[in-house]
């Protein structure tokens, strides 16, 4: 099975920050990935699809990049509704797997 | 606009089986682009991918949970639902039910209910 492995676990950041998050998957899988946000208290929202598209509605201060087994979730100028815990998933074959997640939160 | 709906019994008890079900509205379980998925999400843990139906009734499961759980689909009340017998504190869990779209692009799960705590207790 793939597995999906995500850093950091937590950051710390400010409003106006420029954040990475990376994921690593143990086998190529193309540019089968998302990237979900969840929230506390409320469901995952897809943010970016097959690596590197943004979902409709989406900003365009969140970007993806990868390809293969590396891949990156860039939120360039952080929001005060961008802290929150994030996701990354394989949809490249199943079971699908999730990594274990990023909480972004304030400095 | 698709929205998903998760219901059932929000308390099983040990070694019984929890049900539940999701409805979608907003669009039909019966189209070919979709496999309809369910994914539990521990307190305070991360999430974890349990199954997901396609619409010819092909399953697909998690190895971890694959002797226990059952995915089906009722396309005339436009539902799909999930069985996990033989539950233990483990179990206790927010259950989303989500749509995960197929596309040359690849696949996303594009929708996904509010979720449904379940408890494990006696």
């Amino acid at each position: 099975d793939i597995q999906m492995t995500q850093s950091p676990p937590s950051l710390s950041a400010s409003v106006g920050d420029r954040v990475t998050i990376t994921c690593r998957a143990n086998q190529s899988i193309g540019n089968f990935l998302n990237w979900l946000q969840q929230r506390p208290g409320t469901a995952p929202k897809l943010l970016i699809y097959a690596a590197s598209n943004l979902q409709t509605g989406v900003p365009s201060r969140f970007s993806g990049s990868g390809s293969g087994t590396d891949f990156t979730l860039s939120i360039s100028r952080l929001q005060p509704e961008d802290f929150a815990t994030y996701y990354c998933l394989q949809t490249y074959t199943t079971p699908r797997a999730f990594g274990q997640g990023t909480r972004v939160d304030f400095k | 606009q698709v929205q998903l709906q998760e219901s059932g019994p929000g308390l099983v008890k040990p070694s019984q089986t929890l049900s539940l079900t999701c409805t979608v509205s907003g669009g039909s379980v019966n189209i070919g682009t979709y496999y309809w998925t369910w994914i539990r999400q521990p307190a305070g843990k991360g999430l974890e991918w349990m199954g997901r139906i396609y619409t010819n009734g092909v399953t697909d499961y998690s190895p971890a949970l694959k002797s226990r759980v059952r995915i089906s689909m009722e396309t005339s009340t436009n539902e799909f639902s999930l069985r996990l017998n033989s539950v233990t504190a483990a179990d206790t869990a927010v259950y989303y039910c989500a749509r995960d779209i197929s596309g040359t692009w690849g696949n996303a799960l594009d929708y996904w209910g509010q979720g449904k705590l379940v408890t494990v207790a006696s």
